[in-house]
């Protein structure tokens, strides 16, 4: 399989902490994304970072990649008890036209 | 972004029925993707669909089992053939950004199927 691994699998913080998520892949890729994805239900798309980019911010999310590792990690600021839920890695590969899931984060916030 | 609509919702069935999930766009899309999450696990990539042709399969997913059809630019159907429980699943459609070299997709909210 050519499925990302990530880690931790779960992750249980209090507000006001920052969430780490860590993703590594197997394969070239054109770009590698993050999804959350809340109690079973759809993805919804939270940052894309290319791979000639080293690191990207939006908010209180920064992602960073490490191509030379094939690794990417996910660092979520200040959390709050809604950014609960299953975060994903995605990678595009080259030409990008389908996405591989990493195996996901579940992460709990506590109020 | 792309508003996107799946039906049914969620479904209980027999095993050895066939279940048909509809998955609706509110623009044309060239490729739609349908993918499969079993429980507590990621997302796999069943087969993308084009309008216009035959749906083109990843490892591990056929036709006979998962017959697509993509009948216009906005619609698309997923069926789930002779389902037994490891066909208990959320199912999820998703399309592209429309600056598609991004590789950005946005995701319907999900089938979730079990099977008795």
């Amino acid at each position: 399989s050519q499925q990302g691994e990530e880690d931790p699998q779960a992750l249980s913080i209090q507000e006001g902490e920052n969430a780490t998520m860590n993703c590594s892949y197997k394969t070239s890729i054109n770009n590698l994304q993050w999804y959350r994805q809340n109690s079973g239900r759809g993805l919804v798309h939270l940052i894309l970072i290319r791979s000639n980019e080293r690191e990207k911010h939006s908010g209180r999310l920064r992602v960073t990649l490490d191509t030379s590792k094939k690794s990417s990690s996910l660092l979520i600021t200040a959390s709050r008890a809604a950014d609960t839920a299953s975060y994903f890695c995605a990678t595009a590969g080259v030409p990008a036209d389908k996405l591989i899931f990493g195996t996901g984060t579940r992460l709990q916030v506590f109020p | 972004s792309a508003v996107i609509s799946q039906k049914p919702s969620r479904d209980i069935c027999q095993r050895g029925t066939s279940l048909t999930i509809q998955c609706q766009v509110d623009s044309q899309v060239t490729m739609m993707f349908w993918y499969r999450q079993q429980p507590g696990q990621s997302l796999t990539l069943i087969a993308t669909a084009n309008q216009g042709s035959e749906a083109t399969y990843e490892s591990g997913f056929v036709i006979d089992k998962f017959p697509i059809s993509r009948p216009n630019l906005t619609f698309s159907t997923l069926t789930v053939s002779n389902m037994s429980p490891e066909d208990s699943s959320i199912y999820l459609c998703s399309v592209p950004h429309r600056a598609f070299l991004s590789g950005e997709q946005f995701f319907g909210p999900g089938t979730r199927l079990t099977v008795l």
